[in-house]
């Protein structure tokens, strides 16, 4: 069964360094997604990304954050220069179509620990 | 925010059905309720979504009440690895694509 993969599975890296979280997304789909979960609290959604654009992202993906699908399998999500508050889990997901009829697929997550 | 109520958690006997409620009063009709679990940590995994028919694939049932003020996921033989966090979501058919994520309702499958 396809599913969406993450690397790393772990990262850590030290405040003010710049981290690029990798994502394959599974391959027929077209959506894509970023989701983050700092330890204990809900899982929150960062941005979503359609025909190489964005297409919708939340109060936390500001400037520091920034997307890419730079060839036909990978997606990207890079934090420039990184902060404490950013150690969570990030997850990448992907989805055939859109909205409220999409459900989407989730990959195993990317722990980020900045330090 | 997450429009949707979950009781923060649930137990349940291994091998018995699981029946996990979500109320969603002020659902609108163009809103699906979508059911998504997180198994300690890993991804969140999409289990089932519907509009208004109750809707049966090879995870769970989704029974949604006639005025859709309600659901509930059933899991008809519970197993250990069922133990999870279970979100009921709700989203507009035309509107944003993300998921709002709530607290959930944490099952926890007994042996």
């Amino acid at each position: 069964e396809p599913e969406v993969t993450q690397t790393p599975s772990h990262q850590v890296t030290q405040m003010g360094q710049e981290v690029i979280l990798r994502c394959v997304p599974i391959s027929n789909h077209l959506y894509f997604y970023w989701y983050r979960q700092i330890l204990g609290q809900k899982v929150e959604f960062l941005v979503s990304f359609y025909n190489n654009e964005i297409s919708e992202k939340s109060e936390i993906f500001d400037d520091q954050f920034s997307v890419e699908r730079p060839d036909g399998s990978n997606f990207t999500l890079k934090i420039r220069s990184t902060k404490l508050e950013d150690s969570a889990m990030y997850f990448c997901a992907s989805s055939p179509t859109r909205s409220g009829a999409g459900e989407q697929y989730f990959g195993p997550g990317t722990r980020l620990t900045v330090t | 925010d997450a429009k949707t109520t979950q009781p923060p958690s649930m137990d349940c006997a291994e091998g018995r059905a699981a029946n996990l409620p979500c109320n969603h009063s002020t659902i609108s009709g163009n809103e699906y309720v979508y059911w998504y679990r997180q198994i300690h940590s890993q991804g969140p995994q999409y289990i089932i979504h519907g509009l208004k028919n109750n809707e049966t694939n090879e995870m769970a049932s989704l029974i949604i009440t006639e005025d859709r003020k309600s659901s509930t996921l059933i899991l008809p033989h519970a197993t250990l690895r069922d133990t999870a966090v279970y979100y009921c979501i709700v989203r507009d058919q035309g509107g944003s694509e993300k998921l709002v994520f709530g607290k959930g309702m944490k099952l926890t499958v007994n042996p």
